[in-house]
């Protein structure tokens, strides 16, 4: 089955810099791959998404890039804020399947 | 909107008990339904999934069971409580329509087995 490493576990960064989290896959077939953002005690949210027939993708300052040869895909947060913090996972799926996700980035951002 | 909730939010229970977690869907018909455990405040666990009343895939084999006796309902039962049963549990639905995978999340129930 689909297999999804992540890195890193914990990402500590200063206000105003970015934050690269970066995932593997191991299934060639996966062509979806969404984030999620989890604040503390509540339920994962999706933040942005990406397909397998796009290279990139952004929504303000998150951004998405996905490649598909060397089979990895990350994501980039520019301009951190303070509420940027928490724990983010990214996910991999082949199509009306499950979804098999990472094991969370927990990011903190430091004013 | 296609609304998650999830009954009851917080739960204490001893070992040994029986448990019974409660999912509802809002806004859609015959969504694709998910039961995740997250132990240890990080990973998700897929548990169940279902694609239609009365119909259950277990991922996990383990004390836990699962059905959906309604097309917007779907409910996390056990006879037994073990304390590794504790940790955050989350219903999630597919989004319907489309191609993709897409999970929405619901707020979670917060279980600790004493």
């Amino acid at each position: 089955g689909e297999n999804v490493e992540q890195h890193p576990s914990t990402l500590s960064v200063q206000e105003g810099d970015s934050a690269v989290i970066k995932c593997t896959y191991s299934d060639s077939a996966s062509n979806y791959f969404p984030w999620y953002k989890q604040e503390l005690g509540k339920g994962p949210q999706l933040i942005i998404d990406i397909r397998s027939n796009v290279g990139e993708k952004k929504d303000q300052r998150i951004a998405v890039t996905l490649n598909k040869t060397a089979k990895h895909f990350s994501l980039h947060i520019t301009e951190t804020q303070p509420e940027d913090s928490a724990v983010y996972f990214c996910a991999a799926s082949k199509g009306y399947s499950t979804l098999t996700f990472g094991k969370g980035t927990m990011l903190l951002v430091s004013p | 909107s296609q609304t998650i909730h999830q009954w009851p939010a917080t739960l204490v229970q001893p070992v040994g008990s029986p448990l019974s977690l409660e999912c509802t869907v809002e806004g859609t018909s015959n969504p694709n339904l998910y039961w995740y455990r997250q132990a240890a405040g990080r990973g998700l666990q897929l548990l169940f999934y279902s694609v239609g009343i009365g119909q259950i895939s277990s991922e996990v084999p383990q004390n836990l069971s699962a059905s959906r006796p309604q097309d917007r309902q779907f409910i996390l039962s056990s006879k037994k409580l073990l304390l590794s049963d504790s940790g955050f549990y989350l219903c999630a639905r597919r989004r319907a329509g489309g191609r993709t995978d897409t999970q929405y999340f619901g707020p979670g129930t917060r279980l600790t087995v004493l």
